[in-house]
Formats: C-alpha cells, sequence, structure tokens
C-alpha cells in the first residue's frame, strides 16, 4: 500500500470559505501533485512541485494555491470556495527524475460547495 | 493533439467471465503506457506498465498489451471477480520534453455482478 495521506476525505462547507486540503506521504518523493476529477472525466493536473520549495501550475487552471515547505507536506488551499470547485482533489507522488513516473495516489478529498 | 481514448466507456460482466478494456492514443512521441486501477471512493493503483519495446504483460489475472505501431492497448481481465469492479485508467506518457508529462484516459467503468 502506498504510504501517502489525505484529509478531510469529505468536506461541505459554504461559500466564500476558505478550506485548505493536507496531503502527506512518506515514502521520501521529490515530486508531489493534486489531480481534479470529475465523475466521467479524465484525471487534470492542477499543480506540482519537483521538490521543497517549487510549485508549478499544472495543465487545467485553478483559483487554488499550493505550497511545499517540507519534502512529505503539500497543502492545497482554496482563499474563497465556490459551487465550481466542488469536485473530487487527488494528491499524488512519484519518484524518479521526471513527470512520467508511477504515481502513488492518497484516497483523495471530496468537496462539496454549498 | 496528444489525446488518449477508452472504449467501452461502461461495462457489465458476470462473474467468472473475461473482458477486455481498449486504450487508442495519439501521444507522440511516446514513452510508456500505465494501466490504472481505481476502486469506488480510493486513489488510483498502477497495474501495470508497458514500454515501448514490450507486446504484452502479466499481472495475475490482468495481461495488458501493447500495439506501438497502431497506438492500441488491451487490458485483459480473466476470470473476472466482484473484486475487479472498478474504473480502469490508461495513462500514457510523453516524452516530448526533459521532464516528460502524461495524458489520461476517462477510464472505463466495470461491474462485476454475482
Amino acid at each position: 500500500e502506498a504510504d501517502i495521506y489525505q484529509t478531510p476525505r469529505y468536506l461541505v462547507i459554504g461559500t466564500g470559505k476558505k478550506i485548505t486540503l493536507e496531503c502527506s506521504q512518506t515514502m521520501g518523493h521529490d515530486k508531489m501533485y493534486w489531480y481534479q476529477q470529475d465523475p466521467g472525466m479524465e484525471l487534470h493536473l492542477i499543480h506540482y512541485s519537483y521538490g521543497v520549495n517549487s510549485t508549478e501550475k499544472g495543465d487545467l487552471s485553478s483559483e487554488s494555491t499550493v505550497s511545499r515547505i517540507r519534502t512529505e507536506h503539500f497543502p492545497l488551499t482554496l482563499e474563497s470556495a465556490r459551487p465550481s470547485h466542488t469536485s473530487q482533489y487527488l494528491c499524488a507522488s512519484s519518484a524518479g527524475t521526471g513527470l512520467t513516473g508511477e504515481l502513488f495516489f492518497g484516497e483523495g478529498s471530496r468537496l462539496t460547495v454549498l | 493533439k496528444n489525446q488518449v481514448e477508452q472504449s467501452p466507456q461502461s461495462l457489465i460482466i458476470l462473474e467468472g467471465k473475461n473482458c477486455t478494456l481498449q486504450c487508442n492514443y495519439t501521444v507522440s512521441p511516446f514513452s510508456n503506457l500505465r494501466w490504472y486501477k481505481q476502486d469506488t471512493g480510493r486513489g488510483p493503483v498502477s497495474l501495470t506498465i508497458m514500454t515501448f519495446s514490450e507486446n504484452t504483460k502479466s499481472n495475475g489475472r490482468y495481461t495488458a498489451t501493447l500495439d506501438a505501431d497502431t497506438k492500441q492497448s488491451s487490458l485483459h481481465i480473466t476470470a473476472s471477480q466482484l473484486s475487479d469492479s472498478a474504473s480502469y485508467i490508461c495513462v500514457v506518457s510523453d516524452r516530448g520534453s526533459t521532464l516528460g508529462r502524461l495524458y489520461f484516459g476517462r477510464g472505463t467503468q466495470l461491474t462485476v455482478w454475482p
């Protein structure tokens, strides 16, 4: 089993609230990712990190922000949630030199914004 | 445009039967292709990886094939079990840049009935 953990698993909040989705991995992987997944659709990369103090935006534009202060921790923050942010958010990590290695995923955080 | 197309979108089979899932891609230059299994409410888990020179690879009851000439892959599941009910996602990596990138299919939702 992969050692990557996400909290909370489920979150229901009102519009305008600030939320942080937590992601931690104990595998020592340099690369970490946040994906957004909607029913019947492919995963979309919204943020990734090569290592500590490195963050990059992914293919899908997102109003969220991320930080990478420690190797094992890669939280995602939404300053003001809106109903359009309702989705499943998956955190992942990988080893190796590129961005195409095997992804190890957390179990996801399902966000519902009312 | 680099794309990954999976078929069928959904599939229902009876326990003990075999099935084959398809993945067609237009990603170029090709690096590798992975099949992931995603159980409901969980993150995806890698089943197998196919590189350019590999035609077939087995992982228990799962057998993946790759035809790099026609840019097609299949995942064959033998003697299906109830636990095989999941979404199966095809992910293709390119090597068009130093770090490469991943292209995701939308998945095939497999349901195994008793």
